[in-house]
């Protein structure tokens, strides 16, 4: 799976829009981006994943770019229960490659 | 639905000991996953069964072990603990189809003494 690079921490004020970014430069063409999330002594938690379009869900949207080396997660109106390490992970799907591959992931905190 | 559930939440133990922690997945969850948490080295993978045949192993020793039901719920189990095995360990259930939206339990928060 490739490598991902996040920023350690961010700051984000309640109200406003918090864009995560992430780069992955190696990755392939039948790989996907993911994004969890992990509040404070919670298990992770799936926010979204997309292959090459943009995608939005109700938690948050994911923008990739065309060359797909780099992504943006954004929370459109973060609030202070959006305070969590996020992380980005770059990953084929199916079968039996089943596993996560965690990295240090970004520390969000969202401030009133 | 009903989430994933794990049990104990929180457990001590003693070097030497064994410990075994039980997984309970989303229902019509086949996938169940394993993961080791702790600050020094984050979140890592342990491994994964799927029908009750593990099809994924992470790099831990053969201390670590696992097993999944015909109901897909799952234990794994720790023999001959090491402090360093004090950790949280996370569990999580996906559908066979798209294993890497995967749905995590709250751990199990195991520190041996």
């Amino acid at each position: 799976d490739a490598k991902t690079t996040q920023p350690t921490s961010m700051d984000c004020a309640e109200g406003r829009a918090a864009n995560l970014p992430c780069n992955h430069s190696t990755i392939s063409g039948n790989e996907y981006v993911y994004w969890y999330r992990q509040i404070h002594s919670q298990g992770p938690q799936y926010i979204i994943h997309g292959l090459k379009n943009n995608e939005t869900n109700e938690m948050a949207s994911l923008i990739i770019t065309e060359d797909r080396k780099s992504s943006t997660l954004i929370l459109p109106h973060a609030t202070l229960r959006d305070t969590a390490v996020y992380y980005c992970i770059v990953t084929r799907t199916g079968g039996s490659q089943g596993n996560l591959i965690f990295g240090k992931g970004t520390k969000l905190s969202v401030k009133p | 639905k009903a989430g994933v559930t794990q049990t104990p939440r929180y457990l001590i133990k003693t070097r030497g000991q064994q410990v075994t922690l039980s997984c309970s997945p989303i229902s019509g969850h086949r996938s169940v996953s394993w993961y080791q948490q702790t600050p020094g080295q984050g979140l890592q993978f342990l491994f994964e069964y799927f029908s009750e045949t593990q099809r994924n192993k992470g790099n831990f020793p053969g201390r670590f072990s696992g097993r999944q039901f015909s109901n897909s719920r799952s234990e794994m189990n720790v023999s001959t603990l090491e402090l360093g095995d004090s950790a949280l360990y996370l569990c999580a259930s996906s559908t066979q189809g798209d294993s890497r939206e995967q749905y995590f339990g709250p751990g199990t928060r195991l520190t041996v003494t």
